[in-house]
């Protein structure tokens, strides 16, 4: 149980244009997921906590209108990067934090955004 | 400022090799601290420690916290090429009931040569 689905895997898209990358949790029900960025060789480093109804709480540094994140369900998060700039390019990962087998999140498998 | 340390930052070693990767953290209402194997893709789960001086094992990874002195290893016996990966270390920063957010360490990229 407690599977997390990201998609998709990996997305190229020109400068200037929004992506939207999913979440779901398949066989549980999540108020709350994180979204992460990854950049190469780095730590994950959490950009906003996704709060079911209600707005997303972000990091600092972490500009809320350029990562717009909606929780509409229990189920369902999106993370839409908005006006891509190569510079968004990473790897991104959403969590839903649930204490299943002792664990505090699990995760999703991540999506490479590369914006040329 | 909660903040979780790994080292080293990367390691080569030969299979069948043992390692020991190192975390250490100041963080505030330190509940748990986790390890994840990262390849790829996102990390996998490996083990949640909540007490000092308890092992957990799972095949050739084992991992103890100390709650005194703020840090935890892991440690890989026998390691082989598949266990090369970025082991990361974890720690939950809010309990909000059902989710916390974690703060991750920088990382130990860990490679395993023939």
């Amino acid at each position: 149980g407690a599977v997390v689905s990201q998609h998709p895997s990996r997305v190229i898209c020109k400068s200037g244009t929004s992506v939207k990358i999913e979440c779901r949790s398949l066989d549980f029900q999540a108020t709350t997921m994180f979204w992460y960025r990854q950049f190469p060789k780095k730590s994950l480093m959490l950009m906003a906590t996704s709060n079911e109804g209600s707005k997303a709480t972000y990091e600092q540094g972490v500009e809320k209108d350029k990562f717009l994140i909606n929780h509409a369900s229990l189920t369902l998060s999106t993370l839409t990067v908005t006006s891509a700039h190569p510079e968004d390019s990473s790897f991104y990962i959403c969590s839903a934090g649930v204490r299943v087998r002792g664990t505090e999140a699990f995760f999703g498998q991540g999506t490479r955004l590369t914006v040329v | 400022e909660d903040k979780v340390v790994q080292s080293p930052l990367s390691l080569v070693v030969h299979e069948g090799d043992t390692v020991t990767l190192n975390c250490s953290y100041e963080v505030t209402n330190f509940r748990s601290l986790l390890w994840y194997k990262q390849e790829k893709k996102a990390p996998t789960f490996l083990f949640m420690l909540t007490s000092s001086g308890i092992e957990k094992k799972s095949g050739r990874l084992s991992s103890i916290l100390d709650k005194k002195e703020l840090f935890s290893i892991l440690n890989i016996t026998a390691t082989q090429t598949g266990d090369s990966a970025v082991y990361l270390c974890a720690v939950p920063l809010r309990d909000t009931g059902t989710a916390s957010k974690l703060t991750f360490g920088t990382g130990t990229r860990l490679q395993v040569t023939l």
